[in-house]
């Protein structure tokens, strides 16, 4: 199985600032990888696919990068909005798994 | 517009079985992947399995086979997932969600609203 090191965990950031989460696959995913937003008592929400491609509706400010085993998603000038929970998921080959989540939350 | 809706809480009893549902609505139910994802209080995301409702093929998570039995009505445009033998780790919020294919690219892009599954006597 495909293991995702997300990284960090959590992160404490102002409205304004710049952000980089990060996510490690055990071996090459080909970017076959999605990201997604969680707020606190919902269901989790597409950002991007395919690595860097942004889902419909989602603003310009994220952005994901990355190829063979290393991903990042950016999140330039965070807004309020923008705190919750995200995680990176593979889709390169079953199981479909996700990285451990990164908390980010108000400095 | 797509929409997934997910059958209520459970409060079931140690050893017992559960199974709850997921409505699609707005797509082709028989053409795109169903999947199930489990979520812990206070912990991340567990993908379960998925399954092809238009030919009932199925793909487990090691974890959760013997634990989870997927299944799809074409006819309603529901899939059902049974969780069997259930202990206090199974208590989570459960989730369906459709993967979309974006010219051969997947990603999760349609979620249930989650199902909350409390085992407890």
């Amino acid at each position: 199985d495909i293991q995702m090191t997300q990284s960090p965990a959590s992160l404490s950031v102002s409205v304004g600032e710049t952000v980089t989460i990060t996510c490690r696959a055990s071996e090459n995913i080909y970017s076959n990888l999605a990201w997604y937003q969680q707020k606190q008592g919902k269901s989790p929400q597409l950002l991007v696919y395919a690595a860097t491609n942004l889902a419909d509706g989602v603003p310009s400010r994220f952005s994901g990068s990355g190829s063979g085993t290393q991903y990042s998603l950016k999140i330039n000038s965070l807004q309020s909005e923008d705190f919750g929970s995200y995680y990176c998921q593979h889709f390169w080959g079953t199981p479909w798994t996700f990285g451990g989540g990164t908390k980010l939350e108000i400095k | 517009q797509v929409q997934l809706q997910q059958s209520g809480p459970e409060l079931v009893k140690p050893g017992a079985s559960v199974k709850i549902s997921c409505k699609a609505s707005g797509y082709a139910f028989s053409s795109s992947w169903m999947n199930w994802v489990k979520q812990r209080p206070g912990q991340g995301l567990e993908w379960i399995g998925r399954i092809y409702p238009g030919d009932g093929d199925t793909n487990y998570n090691g974890k959760f086979k013997g634990k989870a039995t997927l299944t799809a009505d074409k006819s309603s445009s529901t899939a059902y997932m049974q969780l069997s033998s259930l202990t206090s780790v199974d208590s989570a919020v459960y989730f369906c969600a459709r993967v979309g294919d974006y010219g051969g690219d997947y990603a999760m892009d349609y979620w249930g609203q989650g199902t909350s599954v409390t085992v407890s006597s």
